[in-house]
């Protein structure tokens, strides 16, 4: 199994408060991407890394930002969580683009 | 734009019955395709995939052929089991896309009762 780590994988917090997901990898892929997966959309693309203190925004990347300062961390932070971010998180990381994506196990966020 | 469609769910399917799920494409490049599966709980995993026309991919029982001429990707498996109920993701990668996104289906859940 690929390496990759998300913490953590469950969290309630109340809105308005900020909040740092992490996501960790031992391959040392290029690629990594944070989605956020909602039932009746799929996965929907949050923010992406293609290396070291690059990143660029996805399709839902309003209330979301990203660093990504190692090659093997890439953090998701809400500076001020809302309801409408609870939802479950997945890190993902790609080596090129006929290899496979390799998922996290997740992280269900809860914002009250 | 690329996008990708899968038929919706929930498919429900006895055991050892055949299953399709179809899904189709629109691509303006040369894509690869996936098809990935996500079990209760979990993270998303690969299936299968194929990355250039005509290429067939096979995993597990199930196979997709890629099929330029139609913009296809159909998932089929000959027999399914109980453990095959999940939510399966059709997907493409594109060339042209220097970061090499994913662009998802919106998933098919399938259901296999015994």
């Amino acid at each position: 199994d690929a390496g990759i780590t998300q913490s953590p994988r469950h969290k309630v917090t109340e809105t308005g408060t900020p909040v740092t997901l992490r996501c960790h990898q031992t391959e040392n892929h290029r690629y990594m991407y944070w989605y956020r997966q909602d039932p009746g959309h799929g996965l929907r693309l949050i923010h992406y890394s293609y290396g070291v203190k690059d990143t660029d925004k996805g399709e839902v990347s309003d209330g979301y930002s990203v660093s990504r300062s190692k090659t093997e961390d890439f953090l998701l932070t809400l500076e001020s969580a809302t309801s409408s971010q609870t939802s479950v998180y997945f890190c993902a990381i790609k080596e090129s683009m006929n290899t496979e994506a390799f998922f996290g196990q997740g992280t269900r966020l809860t914002v009250v | 734009g690329n996008s990708v469609t899968q038929m919706e769910g929930p498919v429900t399917l006895s055991e050892e019955a055949f299953l399709t799920i179809n899904c189709t494409y629109t691509a303006t490049g040369y894509p690869s395709l996936f098809w990935y599966v996500q079990y209760p709980g979990e993270g998303l995993q690969l299936l299968l995939k194929a990355t250039k026309a005509d290429d067939k991919g096979s995993n597990k029982g199930f196979e997709a052929t890629y099929r330029k001429e139609t913009t296809s990707f159909h998932l089929e498996k000959g027999s399914v089991q109980v453990s095959d109920s999940a939510v399966y993701f059709c997907a493409l990668s594109d060339l042209r896309d220097s970061n090499y996104q994913l662009i998802w289906g919106a998933g098919t859940k399938l259901i296999i009762k015994p």
